[in-house]
């Protein structure tokens, strides 16, 4: 399975936009970058996913390098809700199994 | 509610003991799967349900531990005889789809303790 870098920690200040890294020099073709993140005592939350294009939803954007080895989360005013441990996954098409790294934990300072 | 439901939401057990974590997927959710989080660590897969078909049981660590789906709806991770490295994190997830492959929605999980 092909693996994911992250920092392991990040701060950002409140109402500023977040750019959240992750290297996958390793996906191949059919891999899907998936982005979840966890706030504390919760379970894992969708933030978005992508292949090849950049991706928008209500929550963030995400934005691929043209070669897919790296992506970034852009979080676009962060909030102090916004502090959590973000995972970047990748997951082959067709398969349903999710692997975590450890994330980026992200501080949001007031 | 509409979301993944898990119970207890935390539980401390004796070493030895048997224990049941309960999930409740998200209603019509095909898929269903279990995992670990030890702390400070990502969750890792245990293993995945089709309905009540158990089609992936690769990542449970021992026989020690079960899973069992028997009406395709709710499901219970059983851990007997616990250890302390059983401590974590035990998360339940849905989806949709026959496959799995649609987004997988967490509960909050079950927080096991073994003293």
């Amino acid at each position: 399975d092909a693996k994911t870098t992250q920092p392991n920690s990040m701060e950002s200040n409140e109402e500023e936009p977040v750019h959240l890294p992750c290297n996958h020099s390793t996906i191949s073709g059919t891999d899907y970058i998936h982005w979840y993140r966890q706030l504390p005592s919760q379970g894992p939350e969708y933030v978005i996913h992508g292949l090849t294009s950049n991706v928008n939803n209500r929550m963030a954007s995400l934005a691929i390098a043209e070669d897919r080895k790296s992506s970034t989360l852009i979080l676009h005013r962060a909030t102090l809700r916004d502090a959590a441990v973000y995972y970047c996954i990748l997951r082959t098409s067709g398969t349903y199994k999710y692997i975590f790294g450890t994330g980026t934990r992200l501080k949001v300072l007031a | 509610g509409a979301g993944v439901s898990q119970s207890p939401r935390y539980k401390v057990a004796k070493r030895g003991q048997d224990v049941a974590l309960r999930c409740d997927p998200i209603s019509g959710h095909v898929s269903l799967f279990w995992y670990q989080q030890a702390l400070g660590q990502g969750p890792e897969f245990l293993t995945y349900f089709q309905n009540e078909a158990q089609l992936d049981k690769s990542g449970l660590p021992s026989d020690r531990f079960f899973a069992e789906r028997p009406e395709g709806s709710v499901s219970t991770l059983k851990i007997q005889r616990t250890q302390q490295e059983d401590s974590a994190v035990y998360l339940c997830a849905s989806s949709l789809g026959l496959a799995g492959t649609d987004t997988q929605y967490f509960g909050p999980g079950t927080r096991l303790t073994v003293l």
